[in-house]
């Protein structure tokens, strides 16, 4: 089984709000990845957790806060977000991390009004 | 930096064969990507090869690589309309980057 997966399939917010997108495997992964994807474009890698610790902030705007509570799950809380980051949020997890094989969810699509 | 590169449209009709095209810049590229994404849909692994090896095939897929022409291809046999769909190709460096480079993804479209 290599199925990650994510809620909600879709997201509605106003710039006030304050909202979480959560991110699920139970395949031993030991690496977990959030992706943000614009339309026609491929995805770019946001965050990256090892073993449940932050390895890698692609330079995200702190409004996007990343939390991997155990070795299973990924969150994605966000604040005060901007219309500009309306798109399709994607988790993807690996067996350990570096150069393994990246298995991706459905993705969230985020809408921001 | 690391490029990868592909055409951005495809069309070919219901039966025929679809060869989609990819080349990469690194030659220390360890593991190569098919990526498959339907319409607002996540990516769906469809395959990868080991930069040592010039060819995998795995049902309708078959992929070709020449490491010295950093030329990758995708070939899907008997194509059918539920292939319909962006195919990114991607590559992992041998310095074991979390990093994957995406190519910008070839839609390919399946005439009936």
């Amino acid at each position: 089984d290599t199925e990650v997966t994510q809620t909600p399939k879709h997201l509605v917010m106003g710039m006030t709000n304050k909202k979480s997108l959560k991110c699920e495997q139970h395949m031993g992964h030991r690496a977990m990845y959030w992706y943000k994807q614009k339309a026609k474009k491929p995805p770019e890698l946001m965050f990256v957790y090892s073993y449940e610790k932050l390895s890698i902030n692609e330079s995200v705007p702190s409004r996007f806060s990343p939390e991997c509570p155990n070795s299973s799950l990924l969150n994605l809380h966000l604040h005060a977000l901007q219309p500009e980051d309306s798109a399709l949020y994607l988790c993807a997890s690996s067996h350990f991390s570096r150069g393994d094989t990246q298995y991706f969810g459905p993705g969230t699509r985020l809408t921001v009004l | 930096g690391e490029d990868v590169e592909q055409s951005l449209f495809l069309s070919v009709r219901e039966g025929d064969s679809s060869v989609i095209n990819c080349t990469y810049t690194d030659s220390s590229s360890t593991y190569l990507y098919w990526y498959k994404q339907e319409p607002g849909a996540g990516l769906q692994l469809l395959t990868y090869i080991f930069s040592n090896m010039d060819m995998k095939q795995d049902q309708r897929l078959t992929v070709l690589l020449n490491k010295k022409d950093k030329h990758l291809s995708l070939r899907i046999a008997d194509t059918q309309t539920g292939d319909s769909a962006i195919y990114f190709c991607a590559e992992s460096d041998g310095a074991g980057s979390y990093q994957l480079t995406f190519g910008k993804g070839t839609k390919l479209s399946v005439i009936p």
